[in-house]
């Protein structure tokens, strides 16, 4: 079975300080994680994807295989980061790669 | 290009009522999955389908019927709802393409814009 956890409900910062969620994942094979926000009432839409080692919006994350984390990080936080975010698991084979989502952490950005 | 698009934004149902929520992609995606987000929980599947005439149960399937008579159309019902159900349902569609590292493929989903509903 896959799971994705992410500790922290809510999660604070102030403007210009780093950030970092958290996402640890469990899955016995070789996962595909993803990052998704959802900016207030608005849709999800994908942030980052780990298969592609890219920066969006000023946004990482690394894939630690070893410790099963997939932690996302800013090194300055602005006030347009707040949304909520959702790490998100693919795994196994099959038809459809079923997408197994963590419990979300919001991140609100203070002036 | 609309992307997925979800009919209707809000409803209030009454205990024992049903509907049909309609999600349409315009992407030509052979992938389609609904959702159901609550607080605390995150997105829970609720059935899938990958492709047009076929479906399948997800995590919380139950008191949930979908049909995908259409390729761009994935429909969702519930026959007789209950407070339980009172939820944000969102549906995506997906494409697989190929990663960047070694070619290996990647199932990004694109999420539409939910259906607040609440069931009394």
């Amino acid at each position: 079975a896959q799971r994705v956890t992410q500790p922290e409900k809510l999660l604070s910062v102030f403007k210009g300080a780093p950030v970092e969620l958290k996402c640890n994942y469990s899955y016995s094979g070789s996962p595909e994680l993803f990052w998704y926000v959802q900016y207030s009432r608005q849709r999800l839409q994908l942030l980052l994807r780990h298969i592609s080692r890219e920066s969006i919006k000023g946004f990482t994350a690394d894939l630690n295989k070893g410790e099963t984390s997939f932690h996302l990080k800013k090194p300055f936080a602005q006030e347009e980061d707040s949304a909520m975010y959702y790490c998100a698991l693919s795994g196994g084979s099959g038809s459809a790669r079923q997408l197994t989502f963590g419990s979300g952490t919001q991140l609100t950005v203070l002036p | 290009n609309a992307g997925v698009t979800q009919t209707p934004k809000f409803r209030v149902l009454k205990t024992g009522q049903s509907m049909t929520l309609l999600c349409a992609q315009d992407m030509n995606h052979e992938y389609m999955y609904w959702y159901r987000q609550d607080p605390g929980m995150g997105l829970r599947l609720i059935h899938y389908s990958v492709g047009e005439g076929t479906t399948a149960k997800g995590e919380v399937p139950d008191g949930y019927n979908v049909s995908r008579l259409k390729k761009q159309n994935f429909l969702l019902g519930l026959e007789s709802a209950a407070p339980s159900q009172t939820s944000v349902y969102f549906c995506a569609s997906s494409v697989f393409g190929q990663g960047l590292a070694g070619g290996r493929s990647y199932n990004e989903q694109f999420f539409g814009p939910g259906t607040r509903l609440t069931v009394l």
